[in-house]
């Protein structure tokens, strides 16, 4: 079955751009997360939705980082007017239920960079 | 807060070698989950077990074993008679129960490499 799919899976922008990101979860998953993985570290949470609310957005960096899902399936992480310090591995992952306990599956991620 | 520490940042050893993963956790909750989980170069992470907090019996998958000592708080992985393929970084991560939807906090990573 297919797994949890991001596109692109590379992104150059210059500084100041708008960029989006795009995750499409494993089918009928309702939880799903986004992460942000720098250079030789591990991910670091994001944001959180459970269908289509956003129950937890407490790992957004600035303002300058939206997330969506408004059907409760594919979800848009959005970033505006990049920055350098952006530039990192951003992941989304999925998991069957809204337990917390619930295996996240991941996708392959986007590599940011921006110069 | 929660905290997972993966004190060695890179591991080389040659093929069929054993090797042990150190991850050490801090939580206040005495009901969570720790998971285990595999970023080969392809920049995917694969999911490799999970285990409760309520569960220490030790696991064994395959050439993959897990020990979970709950009195020090460490949840270590070996992997026995390592192969080339088995190159990665690997994440320890964890679950703190509570509301729906709770985030996974992630060690640092620690990168294998198999010489052949």
């Amino acid at each position: 079955g297919a797994g949890v799919s991001q596109s692109p899976r590379y992104k150059v922008a210059k500084r100041g751009q708008d960029v989006a990101l795009r995750c499409d979860p494993i089918s009928g998953h309702v939880s799903l997360f986004w992460y942000q993985q720098a250079l030789g570290q591990g991910p670091e949470f994001l944001t959180y939705f459970q269908n289509e609310a956003q129950l937890d957005k407490s790992g957004l960096p600035s303002d300058r980082f939206f997330a969506e899902r408004p059907e409760g399936s594919v979800s848009t992480l959005k970033i505006q007017r990049t920055q350098q310090e952006d530039s990192a591995v951003y992941l989304c992952a999925s998991s069957l239920r809204d337990y917390s306990t619930d295996t996240q599956y991941f996708g392959p991620g986007t590599r940011l960079t921006v110069l | 807060a929660q905290k997972v520490t993966q004190a060695q940042t890179e591991i080389s050893v040659v093929e069929k070698e054993d090797v042990t993963l150190d991850c050490v956790y801090e939580t206040r909750d005495t009901t969570y989950y720790l998971f285990w989980y595999k970023q080969p170069p392809s920049g995917e992470l694969v999911f490799l077990i999970r285990r409760n907090s309520f569960d220490e019996q030790n696991e064994i998958s395959g050439r993959y074993s897990w020990n979970f000592q709950k009195s020090t708080s460490s949840f270590n992985f070996t992997i026995t008679a390592s192969q080339v393929v088995d190159s990665a970084v690997y994440f320890c991560a964890l679950i703190e129960i509570k509301a729906a939807g709770n985030k996974l906090t992630f060690g640092g990573g620690t990168r294998v490499l198999v010489k052949p």
